[in-house]
């Protein structure tokens, strides 16, 4: 299974880009990374996921590069309300056509006044 | 509003005690997960049901037995509690077992094994 490798926390001001990044070295080609929030103790909150091009929804950026070994996801403009877990996860096949999401410790994003 | 609800939000339970936490979604999906989060832990898988009439284990099955009564609910129930299942409990779904459209989540049981 690939995994994947987050730093444990970070900080970023209040309407300036958030960029949280992701190592996921081992990831094989058919696989998929997904980017996850949870805020405080609520459930957590899918946001975007990709496979080898950029992907751009209204919550995020996801950049991934070209050898596929990391990636990046970008909140372009950081409110308070961003603060949350932040989780990277590679999509693991299980076999039989079932996959699973594993989840790190993830990033701890604050975003400060 | 569409989604995940789970029931009981809190529950104390004594050491030895059984009880059934329970989930259900109405946005029509097919496949229903089921995690626990320990303080300052990632989510762990310990049930999965890919579709109606089939579950599989996760990562911590033990202790843990789960029923996918119908396509909108899913059931897990601890037999005998015992101090290290004191965890907080989310549910979730996604459209198909490939979970490519992501997976809705619960705002979870929190529940306390003494």
């Amino acid at each position: 299974d690939a995994k994947t490798t987050q730093p444990t926390s970070m900080d970023c001001a209040e309407g300036r880009a958030a960029n949280l990044p992701c190592n996921h070295s081992t990831i094989s080609g058919n696989e998929y990374v997904y980017w996850y929030r949870q805020i405080h103790s609520q459930g957590p909150q899918y946001i975007i996921h990709g496979l080898k091009n950029n992907e751009t929804n209204e919550m995020a950026s996801l950049i991934i590069t070209e050898d596929r070994k990391s990636s990046t996801l970008i909140l372009p403009h950081a409110t308070l309300r961003d603060t949350a877990v932040y989780y990277c996860i590679v999509r693991t096949n299980s076999g039989a056509g079932s996959y699973q999401l594993t989840f790190g410790k993830g990033t701890k994003l604050s975003v400060i006044p | 509003n569409a989604g995940v609800t789970q029931t009981p939000k809190f529950q104390v339970l004594k050491t030895g005690q059984s009880m059934t936490l329970q989930c259900a979604q109405d946005m029509n999906h097919n496949s229903m997960y089921w995690y626990r989060q320990d303080p300052g832990m990632g989510l762990r898988l310990i049930y999965y049901s890919a579709s109606e009439g089939t579950t599989d284990k996760g990562e911590v099955p033990n202790g843990y037995n789960v029923s996918r009564l119908n396509k909108r609910e899913f059931s897990l129930r601890l037999e005998s509690a015992a101090p290290s299942q004191t965890s907080v409990y989310f549910c979730a779904s996604s459209e198909e077992s490939t979970g490519i459209y992501g997976y809705t989540f619960g705002s979870g049981t929190r529940l306390t094994v003494v």
